[in-house]
């Protein structure tokens, strides 16, 4: 069983749908999560950043993180087309004094449609 | 500017030949990771460091090196003994208890 578990899609909205997109974990010790966007032959580009549980909103992003469900969520409102690419969760444990490996989902392909 | 500059942006390797891979940074992170993404796939951790001349083997760490003799570089040298070097690399750096930041990637391609 991977650590990190993550529909690959794809998944198509139309424009102006609200986009869920979920990850759920095995390992207890993960407390810093990340959301990548990513598109064709580029780097993920950083979306959202959470600590521990809770919800982090950015502009038309929600990040939400249950720590007792091992589950966490990205939603993307008012969803665009531009807003295509693969959507990568990544998280990691505490450092506890070598560098904490960071371990992502394989990803999510979104289409966002006209 | 800030950021994570990773070159050559497209690299091709003859069998049985060496190459490396630049990775720097100029954000002052001490954490430094390589990454290898194939078609479809996640990314898989190669190697990682957290401080110079210190470094950790990831998941696929056979048939690559690395070092850090720097602060700001953490070059990734493809040896001949990975088989099936074809792939993506993208590196990161992080602060501690911080969100990773990537280069935009090194497209490698034996031929």
């Amino acid at each position: 069983q991977k650590e990190v578990e993550q529909d690959p899609g794809p998944l198509s909205v139309p424009e102006g749908a609200i986009v869920s997109l979920n990850c759920t974990y095995s390992n207890s010790a993960f407390q810093y999560f990340m959301w990548y966007r990513q598109y064709s032959r580029k780097g993920p580009e950083l979306l959202m950043y959470t600590y521990s549980s809770g919800n982090k909103e950015d502009g038309r992003f929600t990040a939400q993180v249950d720590k007792s469900s091992k589950y966490i969520s990205l939603f993307i409102r008012d969803s665009q087309p531009s807003d295509s690419a693969t959507y990568l969760c990544a998280m990691s444990a505490r450092n506890t004094g070598t560098a904490s490996k960071l371990t992502f989902g394989t990803g999510t392909r979104l289409q966002v449609t006209l | 500017d800030g950021g994570i500059t990773q070159s050559p942006k497209y690299l091709f390797r003859k069998e049985g030949q060496n190459v490396t891979l630049s990775c720097e940074q100029n954000l002052n992170h001490d954490a430094m990771y390589w990454y290898r993404q194939d078609p479809g796939q996640g990314l898989r951790l190669i190697y990682y460091s957290q401080i110079v001349n210190d470094f950790q083997k990831g998941d696929i760490a056979e048939g690559y090196s690395v070092s850090r003799e720097k602060k700001e570089s953490f070059p990734l040298t493809v040896t001949s003994a990975q088989k099936n070097p074809t792939a993506f690399y993208l590196c990161a750096s992080r602060v501690d208890r911080g969100a990773a930041f990537f280069g935009q990637g090194t497209r490698l391609t034996v031929v």
